[in-house]
C-alpha cells in the first residue's frame, strides 16, 4: 500500500541546533510530497512542496527539504531552531493511488525546542 | 483573501445527537475535502467536491456521515447518531484544481467531542 512513514512521534533540540525531522514514502511513482506545520489549537500550515523540478526545497521560516528519490525520503531541515519552531510537523503526500487529488499523511512529529 | 474557515471551532454533544459543521472555502476555490484528526495521528482523508460534485469517498465515511456542497461554495458535515469514536478534529481545506499538486489550505478545524 503507497504510505507516507514520518520517524519519530518526538524530536527534541537545543535552541539553535541542527533541526532534522524524517520523512519516507511508499510508492512506485513518486508523489508530490508537502511538510505541514500544526500549532496548538490550529489548523495546518503549508511550510513546502516538491512537485517538479529541483530537489532541494526551501520554504518559510528557514525550512529546506530535499527530494531523495532513490532514497524515498522527503526530510526537512532547519540550521539553528528557534523557540517559536516547537510544534507539530507533518509530511503528506500526493498520492498515484488516489489520483494524486488527496493527501496522505504521516503521523506527525512534534518538535520540541529547548532553551 | 480570508483564508478557509469553520463554524462551530468546538462542539460537545451526547451520544446518538446529530451534529453539522460548516466549512466556507477560500472563494475562488473549486476544490473542497474534510479531514479528520485524531489524537496521536495526522490527518486521514474523508472526503472531497469539486464544485458540487462529491468525486470521492473514503471508506472512513460511514453511512452516518454526510456531506454537501450544495453551490460549489460553501460545504457542511453532518454525522448522524454520533458515537464516542467520532470524537476527533475535522478539518476543511481547499484548493484551486489546476494542477495535480495545487496546495491544500486548510481551515482551523472543528474540534468535536462525543459524550
Amino acid at each position: 500500500a503507497q504510505s507516507v512513514t514520518q520517524l519519530g512521534s518526538h524530536v527534541s533540540v537545543s535552541e539553535g541546533a541542527l533541526v532534522l525531522l524524517r520523512c519516507n514514502y511508499s510508492s512506485s511513482v513518486p508523489p508530490y510530497l508537502f511538510w505541514y506545520v500544526q500549532y496548538p489549537n490550529q489548523g495546518l500550515q503549508l511550510l513546502l512542496k516538491y512537485t517538479t523540478g529541483a530537489t532541494l526545497v526551501k520554504g518559510i521560516n528557514g525550512f529546506e527539504a530535499e527530494f531523495k528519490k532513490s532514497e524515498t525520503s522527503f526530510h526537512l531541515t532547519k540550521p539553528s531552531a528557534h523557540m517559536s519552531d516547537a510544534a507539530e510537523y507533518f509530511c503528506a503526500g500526493a498520492l498515484m493511488n488516489s489520483g494524486y487529488s488527496t493527501l496522505t499523511f504521516g503521523k506527525g512529529t512534534m518538535l520540541l525546542v529547548s532553551p | 483573501d480570508t483564508g478557509v474557515s469553520q463554524d462551530p471551532r468546538h462542539k460537545i454533544t451526547k451520544r446518538g445527537q446529530n451534529v453539522t459543521f460548516r466549512c466556507d472555502p477560500i472563494s475562488e476555490h473549486n476544490r473542497l475535502y474534510w479531514y479528520r484528526q485524531t489524537l496521536g495521528q495526522g490527518p486521514e482523508f474523508l472526503t472531497y467536491f469539486q464544485n458540487e460534485a462529491q468525486l470521492e469517498k473514503s471508506r472512513l465515511l460511514s453511512d452516518r456521515f454526510s456531506a454537501e456542497r450544495p453551490k460549489g461554495s460553501f460545504s457542511t458535515l453532518e454525522i448522524q447518531r454520533t458515537e464516542q469514536g467520532d470524537s476527533a478534529m475535522y478539518l476543511c481545506a481547499s484548493s484551486l484544481a489546476r494542477h495535480e499538486w495545487e496546495t491544500q489550505y486548510f481551515g482551523p478545524g472543528t474540534r468535536l467531542l462525543v459524550l
